[in-house]
């Protein structure tokens, strides 16, 4: 149990077009998710906190309309990165909390490449 | 703002040998800690995660301590072996907020 997919896990994409990233908690109901961003050898940096049926959460530094979050349902999170650049090229990873609990399931991430 | 590092950031052994990860974190009210696996181009796996009452938590061939006074956890991996080579990322939760700090991560390659 407890499984997160993403979608698509890489896409490739030109400068200035926008990209849709899917995050779906598969057998359990996530009313919280969140996404990360890695760099390259670097850790993952929390982005934003996505609550189902409210605005998210950005952190600092994190351009809110760059990176639009939509959390209609509870078991899907949508992160579209809008008007991409090559600087946004990096690894982006989901994860939902399981309902009751503090414990987050990390998705198998996606791949972002902006050429 | 919590921070969490981890050392050594690399190291290689040979295979059979003990692995020793270290994570500190400097806000010591974490409601839990957690220890994940990377391989290279993957998303997370976790190994083990240690509640903030708890001293420590195993499985398998893995152990992590939790000093949460000192702000340090350790995980062993005991008799390496070349499957082990992965990044291991060591995260804290704090209370009263389901967020997550990361560490960089400890990468690791057990030579055969």
């Amino acid at each position: 149990g407890a499984v997160v997919s993403q979608h698509p896990s890489r896409v490739i994409c030109k400068s200035g077009t926008s990209v849709k990233i899917e995050c779906r908690s598969l057998d359990f109901q996530a009313t919280t998710m969140f996404w990360y961003r890695q760099f390259p050898k670097k850790s993952l940096m929390l982005m934003a906190t996505s609550n189902e049926g409210s605005k998210a959460t950005y952190e600092q530094g994190v351009e809110k309309d760059k990176f639009l979050i939509n959390h209609a349902s509870l078991t899907l999170s949508t992160l579209t990165v809008t008007s991409a650049h090559p600087e946004d090229s990096s690894f982006y990873i989901c994860s939902a909390l399981g309902s009751g609990t503090k414990t987050q399931y990390f998705g198998p991430g996606t791949r972002l490449l902006v050429l | 703002k919590q921070e969490v590092t981890q050392i050594p950031a690399a190291l290689s052994v040979p295979e059979g040998e003990n692995l020793v990860l270290n994570c500190s974190f400097t806000d010591s009210a974490i409601y839990n800690l957690q220890w994940f696996r990377q391989d290279p181009g993957k998303g997370l796996t976790s190994l083990l995660l240690i509640q903030s009452s708890q001293r420590e938590q195993t499985s398998g061939r893995l152990n992590a301590s939790l000093d949460k006074s000192s702000g340090r956890s350790t995980l062993y991996i005991a008799a390496s072996q070349p499957g082990d080579s992965a990044t291991y990322l060591c995260a804290v939760s704090l209370y009263g907020n389901n967020r997550l700090a990361f560490g960089k991560g400890n990468q690791v390659v057990v030579i055969p």
